[in-house]
């Protein structure tokens, strides 16, 4: 069974950090994009960024550009999320995401992590 | 990049057809066929409907079918159920200003 799951998730204040992993299991991980998708309260679903199988090349949404690092280590089955300079406003439930047919389309999601940035 | 625009509801009757819509730009929707639609329902992950346009995964019900003309896709649901009350969300691959997806404001489809 392909399973996906998220952690590291958790309150943190402004200008903090804090690092998110997804462990992958049922699939061959090396072998697919992934990607990081997030929902702030209430609101809609925001595409935070993506990398390659091979962890060669990876792409970011431009709200979090230059603050976020997307990286994966494919012996341990399992994708980060590394979060600098953390604002209110990246509040979010974060999800991580496999893209089963090369095109940013994800079949199969986490169940999401809570990350809370307040003082 | 903005966010692809949808109608922030729709609403239909059990039975009835409904479609909704996803606008973007010639450097999104336009440009590529990388639209995939997503059903979320509350506190639950995104369920994959609709990838590369038109295509259904499998499993999902052929009730819901995609499409694309110009600068904007479509979803349409046929025969609504109960079951499709949820958000739902296009999302599309963009060039502009850098290789990266989009997703739409998202729509709350009700059944009457």
């Amino acid at each position: 069974e392909v399973q996906l799951v998220e952690s590291g998730g958790g309150l943190v204040q402004p200008g903090g950090s804090l690092r998110l992993s997804c462990a992958g299991s049922g699939f061959t991980f090396s072998t697919f994009w992934m990607h990081w998708v997030r929902q702030g309260p209430g609101k809609g679903l925001e595409w935070v960024a993506d990398i390659r199988q091979d962890g060669s090349a990876s792409f970011y949404a431009a709200s979090v550009k230059g603050r976020f690092i997307i990286s994966r280590d494919n012996a341990k089955n399992s994708l980060y999320l590394q979060m600098n300079s953390l604002r209110a406003e990246d509040t979010a439930v974060y999800y991580c995401a496999r893209d089963d047919y090369g095109s940013g389309s994800s079949g199969f999601w986490g169940q999401g992590t809570l990350v809370t940035v307040s003082s | 990049q903005s966010a692809l625009t949808q109608p922030a509801s729709v609403s239909g009757s059990p039975g009835q057809s409904i479609t909704i819509s996803c606008t973007g730009t010639s450097s999104d929707v336009g440009g590529y066929n990388y639209v995939s639609w997503y059903q979320q329902h509350p506190g639950k992950a995104p369920k994959l409907m609709i990838y590369d346009v038109s295509n259904r995964p499998s499993g999902v019900s052929n009730r819901f079918s995609g499409s694309k003309s110009g600068n904007t896709a479509s979803l349409t649901i046929s025969g609504l159920q109960s079951e499709d009350d949820a958000d739902y969300y296009c999302c599309s691959y963009t060039s502009s200003p850098t290789p990266s997806y989009v997703f739409g404001t998202g729509t709350k489809v009700t059944v009457l």
